[in-house]
């Protein structure tokens, strides 16, 4: 167990709807990271928080937002989604604000079906 | 940026063989290169990790070399078995930057 906590496991949805993921990072960890994986493919970066603020920016689309709140955990909200959206959505903590240098520990992901 | 290509896609061994999968990077500033597998179905785990002051690192049947002159780093792992049998991705970041960029994956069949 990584400590890190991700809900929903699974979400179904159809096209257009807005959905919400959730991430508690692991006990300590300030940092909060976003990765979208689809089928067959690697780990695309998102977005990233550190402390309450954003200090990131992958290759998020302007239909997705996330934020993280005082007690540290985050949130990332789709909207408009489309049936390329569908993917496994994974959050990772780490400690320090630098993913560079300090181990991402990954939550078990939640896996977002678009119909 | 950063950008990390990785080496074979798909990997089959016999399960006792060695495997080796391979990655390059582009940004002569990145100095942190962790690997990580995920199993089927599951979230991806650190194995192990490199720093670029040092040039290898070996953790019982996994071993790192990384050649920065090259700008590429590789993953060996000896005596592969069953349960080695899974995606592995390698990844590369700045010290202190927040961006880690992962290559595409590897995916490793042990066959018994």
């Amino acid at each position: 167990d990584s400590g890190v906590t991700q809900t929903p496991k699974h979400l179904i949805t159809a096209t257009g709807q807005r959905v919400t993921l959730r991430c508690s990072p692991r006990s300590g960890d300030l940092s909060v990271y976003w990765y979208q994986q689809s089928l067959d493919q690697g780990l695309q970066f998102l977005i990233q928080y550190y402390n309450g603020e954003e200090r990131a920016k992958g290759n998020i689309l302007e239909r997705f937002s996330a934020q993280q709140f005082p007690d540290l955990h985050s949130e990332l909200n789709l909207s408009s989604l489309e049936l390329g959206d569908s993917a496994l959505y994974f959050c990772a903590s780490s400690f320090g604000p630098g993913a560079g240098n300090s181990p991402l520990h990954f939550g078990n992901g939640t896996r977002l079906t678009v119909t | 940026g950063e950008n990390v290509e990785q080496h074979p896609s798909t990997l089959s061994v016999q399960e006792g063989d060695s495997a080796v999968i391979k990655c390059t990077y582009s940004d002569s500033a990145s100095n942190y290169f962790p690997w990580y597998k995920q199993e089927l179905g599951k979230r991806p785990q650190l194995i192990i990790d490199i720093r670029s002051n040092v040039g290898e690192k070996k953790d019982q049947r996994i071993a790192v070399t990384l050649n920065k002159t090259a700008k590429h780093f590789s993953l060996h792992i000896t005596e592969t078995q069953p349960e080695d049998s899974a995606v592995y991705f390698c990844a590369a970041g700045e010290g202190g930057s927040e961006k880690l960029v992962f290559g595409k994956g590897t995916k490793l069949t042990v066959n018994p």
